[in-house]
């Protein structure tokens, strides 16, 4: 079946960690995205990847790194610097890296920093 | 202002009923338009691209009126297995999109 895993699902970390968050696709899209979600919010881009070893800063990239040094896979790090890590984190990928298509979401990963 | 405007709702329904949701964004330069449906602690699913003749699917229609810069989805026969949020979302320069917070539907028996 071709999707989007993202890993753990819930995780849970103390102030101050790095945390990695994975995802993984299989659909063979070149394009990979991340967003975080808080309550009543609509989602706000975090990074995005167009192409291998390629990756832009989102509206909300402070605090965040990324990676895409495989098509398949863009991890998300967490660091101590980000002022509020707590939220529900999505990944998305999409076909078309020139112009917008639509995306597809793995089933995220929940962050609870206390 | 937000790139992408939703009432929140929650819209509350009676089952069979015809409910419609509204949706107004702020770039002009905007190409693609999407609904996507999100439940409660789970991912958004894609449930229709709006395109400018409109379309339907089933029992949805998205509507686009790109000179006031609006956005529409109607649901008619509501089930209850429509009870989710409802995102507005907008294509941004690049490959980018912008979400709407959503609207939640509640439908009742």
């Amino acid at each position: 079946d071709g999707g989007i895993t993202q890993s753990p699902k819930y995780l849970f970390r103390k102030e101050g960690q790095n945390v990695t968050l994975s995802c993984e696709q299989n659909l063979n899209h070149d394009a990979m995205y991340w967003y975080r979600q808080d309550p009543g919010q609509g989602l706000r881009l975090i990074y995005y990847s167009q192409i291998v070893n390629d990756f832009q800063k989102g509206d909300i990239a402070e605090g965040y790194s990324v990676s895409r040094e495989k098509k398949e896979s863009f991890p998300l790090t967490v660091t101590s610097a980000q002022k509020n890590p707590t939220a529900f984190y999505l990944c998305a990928s999409s076909t078309n890296r020139l112009r917008s298509s639509e995306q597809y979401f793995g089933p995220g990963t929940r962050l609870t920093v206390t | 202002r937000k790139e992408v405007e939703q009432d929140p709702g929650p819209f509350n329904v009676p089952e069979g009923a015809t409910v419609a949701f509204n949706c107004t964004y702020s770039n002009s330069a905007s190409q693609s338009f999407f609904w996507y449906r999100q439940d409660c602690r789970k991912e958004p699913k894609l449930l229709m691209s709006v395109y400018s003749s409109g379309n339907e699917d089933g029992r949805f229609t998205a509507q686009l009126n790109r000179a006031s810069q609006y956005i529409s989805l109607l649901i008619r026969d509501s089930k209850l297995s429509d009870s989710a949020t409802y995102l507005c979302v907008v294509s941004r320069e690049g490959n980018k999109l912008v979400f709407g917070a959503g609207t939640i539907l509640r439908v009742k028996s």
